[in-house]
């Protein structure tokens, strides 16, 4: 029983796409996020949903469109990609940030 | 800018010998939390310590807190080719609504 999982786990796609990668938490945790780690191992917070309702919303084109149906989903759609949009995109959930978050496996995009 | 910042980017030890990573960040904090990465995969949550907290241990794991210096080491004791992995520090940001993550620390335990 994974506690957040996304898929895919894979991603390879040519510029100009759009994409979309899914995040469902099990945890019954109140807020999930949406990281991007670079080459560098970076990591970087995009969005935060808490109960459906945004958060934080980084400095991020506005290409990135995260959607949140219900607490246990964050999805994050992505239109007209670019060759700098690859990197590692990680889903996380917390319940309270005092008590850390939950991570996914990650979403591997890579633009051709 | 960034939150924490993780020292030394890269240390190679061998199997048996501590590991000691460094984090240092800029604002006041409720608490630092410690998490490690493995190649490949999602961030797992190491431990966590309160700004009131001085030390805590978890099994090898040792994570003092320095606030007046703010600074957080973690230690890792008696090191396994398995702690092999990316070591990160993390901290609130300022509203309070996410942690802002340093660089890392990538640790190669080599036996």
């Amino acid at each position: 029983d994974t506690a957040v999982s996304q898929t895919p786990k894979y991603l390879v796609t040519q510029m100009g796409n759009d994409k979309s990668i899914k995040c469902e938490q099990n945890l019954g945790h109140d807020t999930m996020y949406w990281y991007k780690q670079d080459s560098k191992k970076f990591l970087k917070i995009m969005f935060s949903y808490n109960n459906k309702e945004l958060i934080i919303n980084e400095t991020v084109p506005n290409r990135f469109s995260p959607k949140s149906p219900d607490k246990a989903h964050l999805n994050l759609h992505i239109n007209s990609l670019e060759l700098g949009d690859s990197a590692v995109y990680f889903c996380a959930s917390s319940q309270a940030l005092a008590r850390g978050y939950t991570f996914g496996s990650g979403t591997r995009l890579t633009v051709v | 800018s960034q939150q924490g910042e993780e020292d030394p980017q890269a240390l190679s030890i061998q199997e048996g010998e501590n590991a000691t990573m460094n984090c240092s960040y800029k604002t006041s904090i409720n608490n630092l939390q410690w998490y490690r990465q493995n190649s490949g995969r999602g961030l797992v949550h190491l431990i966590l310590i309160r700004s009131n907290e001085r030390e805590k241990h978890s099994g090898r794991l040792r994570v003092t807190l320095d606030t007046s210096k703010k600074s957080s080491s973690l230690l890792i004791t008696a090191s396994r080719a398995a702690d092999t992995a990316s070591y990160f520090c993390a901290t609130g940001n300022q509203a309070g609504t996410a942690l802002i993550f340093g660089k890392g620390t990538t640790l190669s335990v080599s036996s």
